[in-house]
């Protein structure tokens, strides 16, 4: 139990378009989704917390009209990365809180961005 | 505010040797914490948790750690390493209150056969 996917798993686009990237718990219904990023060898910085239903809670320093995240259903959080840039190349992961167990934080494979 | 210190940035043991990842932590309050393991180009696995209790945790593949509140530390370990353990391993806190999830720098794990 307590899956979580990432759609998709890598990615490819020219400087300037936007990318959606898509979470999911499989298997649970997630109150709270997070975004985070990780650059290489480096830890994993917190993006945005997104809540079902209402509007995501960004970090300081984080763009919430670049990073655009929607938490449409209790099993869905999008995060479109709009008129992206080579420096917006990273490793994005998500990663959710069961209901039950709220936590502990279950976390998707990830989506490696390439903007060129 | 918290946070949470790796001190070392990787660690070479020998197969079937004891292995100890270290972790440090500052929390107001009571924390919660995490060790969660990164295989690469992908996302991060659960190992185990503290939340209250017994100071020694059990968690996935054998591993375990020790919550020693005096010392604020939360080390890793397995008694005996396997090549397949090497991996890149984070220590994460939280505010017993909060949901904001605060991760150590990761501590590469290397075993060697």
């Amino acid at each position: 139990g307590a899956v979580v996917s990432q759609h998709p798993s890598w990615v490819i686009c020219k400087s300037g378009t936007s990318v959606k990237i898509e979470c999911r718990s499989l298997d649970f219904q997630a109150t709270t989704m997070f975004w985070y990023r990780q650059f290489p060898k480096q830890s994993l910085m917190l993006m945005a917390t997104s809540n079902e239903g209402s509007k995501a809670t960004y970090e300081q320093g984080v763009e919430k009209d670049k990073f655009l995240i929607n938490h449409a259903s209790l099993t869905l959080s999008t995060l479109t990365v709009t008129s992206a840039h080579p420096e917006d190349s990273s490793f994005y992961i998500c990663s959710a809180t069961h209901g039950t167990e709220g936590e502990t934080q279950y976390f998707g494979p990830g989506t490696r961005l390439l903007v060129l | 505010a918290q946070s949470v210190a790796q001190p070392e940035d990787q660690v070479n043991v020998a197969e079937g040797n004891p292995l100890t990842v270290k972790c440090t932590y500052s929390v107001s309050g009571n924390p919660y914490l995490f060790w969660y393991v990164q295989y690469p180009n992908r996302g991060l696995q659960f190992l185990l948790k503290y939340i209250t209790g017994d100071n020694l945790v059990k968690g996935s593949y054998g591993f375990e750690a020790e919550f020693n509140k005096s010392q604020t530390s939360f080390h890793l370990k397995k008694p005996s390493a396997l090549v397949s353990d090497s991996a890149l391993y984070f220590c994460a806190v939280k505010e017993a209150a909060g949901n904001k999830l605060t991760f150590g720098g990761g501590t590469r794990v290397l075993v060697k056969p």
